[in-house]
């Protein structure tokens, strides 16, 4: 699977919408792009998975750039139980059927 | 309903014995997942399962690590002779499909080798 890149940390405050980025530069045309995210000792949630066109649930939106190089996880209106470490992982009809994590983004928010 | 179950949820064992870890998948799923976490660490995929096809065994770090799934539901990793270095959190998860459908996580098991 393709390697993804995510800023390390982000810090928001509560009830403001935030942009969590990823940027997958080397993405096939195959691959989907997933992003779980882990509460503090829990295991990962799934969170929204997207191809080309920007999706959107009750959890968040998801909004893929043109070129598919990079996507952004939008959540409208952040809550105290949004802090936790986000996972923007590519999967590919040839890759691993496990799950690659990378380090991920810890988000935090100030009440 | 229900969601994947593990069990034990937390296991200290001593250097150099064997551990058995389980994982009861959501019902009707038909692949199985299992990773370990290190302290402050990503997750590492071990193995997996779809349906009655040969279980994919590419991240099992060691041959003292194993995995069977009975019957097409429940799920047990054996780790034999342990090391300290196996002290991790080992997460289940499962899903409908596999490649392209999201996975649902348990709660893990925390082993700590003393």
């Amino acid at each position: 699977d393709a390697k993804t890149t995510q800023p390390n940390s982000m810090e928001s405050n509560e009830e403001e919408p935030v942009h969590l980025p990823c940027n997958h530069s080397t993405i096939s045309g195959t691959d989907y792009i997933h992003w779980y995210r882990q509460l503090p000792s829990q295991g990962p949630e799934y969170v929204i998975h997207g191809l080309t066109s920007n999706v959107n649930n009750r959890m968040a939106s998801l909004a893929i750039a043109e070129d598919r190089k990079s996507s952004t996880l939008i959540l409208h209106r952040a809550t105290l139980r949004d802090a936790a470490v986000y996972y923007c992982i590519l999967r590919g009809r040839g890759g691993a059927d496990g799950l690659t994590f990378g380090k991920g983004t810890h988000l935090i928010i100030q009440p | 309903g229900a969601g994947v179950s593990q069990s034990p949820s937390n296991k200290v064992t001593e250097k150099g014995k064997d551990v058995e870890l389980r994982c009861d998948p959501i019902s009707g799923h038909t692949a199985l997942y299992w990773y370990r976490q290190s302290l402050g660490q990503g997750l590492e995929f071990l193995i997996y399962f779809q349906g009655n096809s040969a279980p994919d065994k590419s991240g099992l770090p060691s041959d003292r690590f194993s995995a069977e799934r009975t019957g097409g539901s429940v799920s047990t990793l054996t780790i034999q002779r342990t090391q300290q270095e196996d002290s991790a959190v080992y997460l289940c998860a499962s899903s409908a499909q596999g490649r392209s459908y999201e996975q649902y996580f348990g709660p893990g098991t925390r082993l700590t080798v003393t």
